[in-house]
């Protein structure tokens, strides 16, 4: 069974572009979560869709980020325009059941923003 | 605010003795802790997890520990392995929240020599 896939897995921009990082969960999984960590800090939530809705989007950092997740299954999450600050690793995961259920991670993009 | 602390960013073991790695959190909202495991270039592993009504689940090689009244939470590894050379990351969620965001301390980095 395939894993959480996130690509690109590195993605280089010049401040003020536009970037969108995709995930695809596992199959069957009705939650998909983004999250991010920056350099030196801790992971951090961003937020959290049940099938297409978005259940909890607490963590957004700001309105120049979006996260769609389309008919339910993959998402996309796209930075416009993008920050120095934006710069780090964001990860993407999936669980199926209620809140307890084992969140399964994806390798992650690493945005460099320049 | 981080609610999370992993207040040793590294340890190092011999091969064969225990690893114990420690987590304090400070929001008392806070009832399932979990255990994640990352290698390099790869998205956190779930390792093990403990709800709060318990104060102890053991796994194979692994136990976690939970002490509510210190706000205290430990994972033991014995005996270690060179494999279990990675950063390990302490989680917990808040049932008062919607609970499935994460909140992730800064991770410990373990080291297994032989």
């Amino acid at each position: 069974e395939a894993g959480v896939t996130q690509f690109p897995s590195h993605s280089v921009i010049e401040k003020g572009q536009t970037v969108t990082l995709r995930c695809d969960p596992i199959s069957g999984h009705d939650n998909l979560y983004w999250y991010r960590r920056v350099m030196g800090k801790e992971i951090k939530f961003l937020l959290h869709f049940v099938k297409e809705s978005k259940q909890d989007e607490s963590g957004m950092p700001n309105n120049r980020f979006l996260a769609e997740r389309t008919g339910g299954t993959y998402s996309t999450l796209k930075v416009q325009p993008a920050e120095l600050e934006d710069s780090g690793v964001y990860f993407c995961a999936s669980s199926q059941g209620g809140r307890k259920g084992i969140q399964y991670f994806g390798a992650g993009t690493r945005l460099s923003v320049l | 605010d981080q609610q999370v602390k992993q207040n040793s960013p590294s340890l190092s073991v011999q091969e064969g003795r225990i690893s114990i790695l420690n987590c304090d959190y400070t929001n008392s909202m806070f009832d399932y802790f979990l255990w994640y495991k990352k290698y390099p270039a790869e998205g956190p592993t779930f390792l093990i997890s403990i709800s709060s009504i318990k104060d102890k689940n053991e796994d194979g090689r692994f136990t976690v520990f939970l002490n509510k009244s210190a706000k205290h939470l430990s994972l033991h590894i014995v005996p270690s392995q060179p494999g279990d050379s990675a950063v390990y990351f302490c989680a917990a969620s808040d049932y008062s929240n919607s609970g499935y965001a994460l909140n992730f301390g800064k991770g410990t980095s373990l080291l297994v020599t032989p």
